[in-house]
């Protein structure tokens, strides 16, 4: 049973359109994120959230917009992609306290042409 | 704002050698610490992770870490590299009681010879 899965693992799609990847975790706990991983492999926090609640909102473009229904999913819904956009996605998510770990889906990576 | 540093970009060992993958970390407070581990189209796979208590700290697949708070560090060890140990390996660096953010260093390459 997967803990934290991410659909769709591959998405290619042109410059312009909107795109959105869901995320869902069966592990109960109350904070769930979405990172972005760059051709360089860096690792960059881009939104947290907290019992549906937004908690973290790093320096992204507003053409990014996540969205919790409930404290299970987190969906990332991407306006007018750019050809910047294309990275890896990865979803996670942790308990809320401090001395826990993230749980990481597999990722999404996204190519934009 | 609290960073993690890892200085080696890319490391080769042979396979059976040991292994030691350096991170620095920069934050006030007793950090929370880990590494992850990624394989190559995979996630991120949790090796260990540090909290407080014995500075030595033991992981899946063999591995280790020591916490040193003089140094600021929190390198990862293992005694005897396998060819698939081949991957990515990232230290990260916790903060905040609610609503954490993982903050990730660069992350090392590391490759493995028969």
């Amino acid at each position: 049973d997967t803990a934290v899965s991410q659909t769709p693992k591959y998405l290619v799609t042109q410059m312009g359109n909107d795109k959105s990847i869901k995320c869902e975790q069966n592990l109960g706990h109350d904070t769930m994120y979405w990172y972005k991983q760059d051709s360089k492999k860096f690792l960059k926090i881009m939104f947290s959230y907290n019992n549906k609640e937004l908690i973290i909102n790093e320096t992204v473009p507003n053409r990014f917009s996540p969205k919790s229904p409930d404290k299970a999913h987190l969906n990332l819904h991407i306006n007018s992609l750019e050809l910047g956009d294309s990275a890896v996605y990865f979803c996670a998510s942790s308990q809320a306290r401090g001395n826990t770990e993230a749980f990481f889906g597999q990722g999404t990576r996204l190519t934009v042409v | 704002a609290q960073s993690v540093t890892q200085p080696d970009i890319h490391i080769t060992v042979s396979e059976g050698a040991s292994l030691e993958l350096r991170c620095n970390y920069s934050y006030g407070a007793t950090p929370y610490l880990f590494w992850y581990v990624q394989s190559p189209g995979q996630g991120l796979q949790l090796l260990l992770k540090y909290f407080s208590g014995d500075t030595l700290v033991q992981g899946i697949k063999g591995f280790e870490a020591e916490f040193k708070r003089s140094q600021s560090s929190f390198n990862l060890r293992k005694p005897s590299v396998h060819w698939s140990d081949a991957a990515e390996y990232f230290c990260a660096v916790a903060q905040g009681n609610y609503g954490q953010n993982f903050v990730f260093g660069p992350g090392t390459r590391l490759s493995v010879l028969p």
